[in-house]
């Protein structure tokens, strides 16, 4: 199964900054997604991202907020973008057809 | 609209005990279900998962029951053990149109389990 890893593991920003988020998958796959899971909720989806196409985003967000990119077939790419207190989470990246989730980033937005 | 409902905030087991957790979905299109282990900070570890062409899976402890006439799923786990203790999601998914892989995951709003010695 494909392993992934992100980056940061970690971060800690101020109000108003944006941060972005690196996805990297050791085997070529076509679809990947971001999640988010704020403290104490559930995991939810935030957008689907396609190779060679624009980023699906799940009812309440948007491209403006979380844009998207995905350049090759083994990367991907979230920013988190003028980021407020709402917005610490845990942020995790997932490709198709695999239980797996990469390690996830933890954000803190002061 | 939750589709993925897990009914229980949490739930208490005294060790050697059985755990069972329990999910629910409204979606008729998910045909494949998972369940997660979360500790505070960290990313979901996969426990096991089941095809809605079974109706249970089995590995070491762990075992999913699927009904899918009640849309129903439930997690087992035997014996419960201290190092259990977390929060217990479980999620589904809907296979592509070519039922060759499946995507995006939809999670319950998990179960805090929490296993006494």
């Amino acid at each position: 199964s494909a392993v992934i890893s992100q980056k940061p593991s970690r971060d800690i920003c101020q109000r108003g900054t944006s941060l972005t988020i690196q996805c990297q998958v050791d085997s070529q796959v076509t679809m990947m997604f971001w999640y988010r899971q704020q403290p104490g909720q559930s995991l939810t989806l935030i957008a689907t991202a396609n190779q060679g196409s624009e980023a699906t985003y799940e009812s309440g967000f948007v491209i403006d907020k979380f844009p998207i990119s995905r350049p090759n077939l083994t990367f991907s790419t979230l920013t988190v973008s003028n980021m407020s207190p709402e917005d610490s989470s845990i942020y995790l990246c997932s490709v198709e057809d695999t239980q797996y989730f990469g390690p996830g980033t933890r954000l803190t937005v002061l | 609209d939750q589709q993925v409902k897990q009914n229980s905030p949490s739930l208490s087991v005294q060790e050697g005990r059985i755990s069972i957790l329990n999910c629910d979905y409204t979606n008729s299109m998910f045909d494949y279900f998972l369940w997660y282990k979360k500790y505070p900070a960290e990313g979901p570890t996969f426990l096991i998962s089941i095809s809605s062409i079974k109706d249970k899976n089995e590995d070491g402890r762990f075992t999913v029951f699927l009904n899918k006439s009640a849309k129903h799923l439930s997690l087992h786990i035997v014996p419960s053990q201290p190092g259990d203790s977390a929060v217990y999601f479980c999620a589904a998914s809907a296979r592509n149109a070519g039922g060759t892989s499946y995507g995006k995951l939809t999670f319950g709003q998990g179960t805090i389990l929490t296993v006494h010695p």
